[in-house]
């Protein structure tokens, strides 16, 4: 068991561009979570897969917004022309079943300039 | 809907305990507790599935009333190691119906001073 990886753990980023995070969960977990977290605030939900079928997603999440996870494994998340308010730590987090406590990574923390 | 922690920050001298509190305006099937030190990740702590239940880790439980739609957790005997911040997250679903998401509360800010 090697954990939640999660890369890169910090990009810095102009507005407008585009970029794209990585998720790899706990190899037998087939349940993966995206979480944004902003400070002095808990997760918020992003969206949730069941090995790579797309269950959920916060109906508050930007269409700028966009989660893959091709083959049920790792996953990416994508945020196309970015602005101020996406700043903040994206967290992801896996389980192996739902309702299973959530594993989560370190994050990658996103600085729009 | 957001659930409610309470307090929003208390500080302990090592070895007095601690109550947090976490109440959802919505009916809940799961109360999640995590615990998160500043720069890195939550940490699982305990989940708890059905209205009533109590689970214990070490000096850490935890309860959780269904019908009133809150759950506690409950530090006994604080160490320095139990600073940071406490994180309720609220799930609705089971077998299959309702939401899989967890809905996090703001935290309750926990510092043991010596």
């Amino acid at each position: 068991d090697t954990g939640v990886s999660q890369n890169p753990r910090h990009k810095i980023t102009k507005r407008g561009q585009n970029v794209t995070f990585r998720c790899d969960p706990i190899s037998e977990h087939n349940r993966l979570y995206w979480y944004r977290q902003t400070l002095g605030q808990g997760p918020e939900f992003l969206t949730y897969f069941q090995n790579e079928a797309q269950l959920e997603k916060s109906r508050l999440l930007s269409d700028r917004f966009s989660a893959e996870r091709p083959k049920g494994s790792f996953s990416t998340l994508e945020i196309q022309r970015t602005e101020q308010g996406d700043s903040a730590m994206y967290l992801c987090a896996s389980s192996l079943l739902p309702n299973q406590p959530q594993h989560f990574g370190d994050g990658t923390r996103l600085s729009i300039l | 809907q957001q659930p409610v922690q309470s307090p929003q920050a208390v500080i302990l001298r090592e070895g007095e305990d601690a109550v947090i509190n976490c109440s959802s305006s919505k009916a809940l099937y799961s109360v999640h507790w995590y615990r998160q030190k500043h720069g890195e990740a939550p940490i699982f702590l305990m989940i708890l599935l059905k209205g009533g239940e109590q689970k214990g880790h070490d000096k850490i439980s935890a309860s959780f009333n269904e019908k009133k739609q809150q759950s506690s957790l409950y530090l006994t005997a604080s160490q320095l190691s139990y600073s940071g911040t406490y994180f309720c997250g609220t799930g609705t679903a089971y077998s299959g119906a309702g939401s899989y998401q967890l809905t996090f509360g703001k935290g309750t800010k926990l510092s043991v001073i010596p």
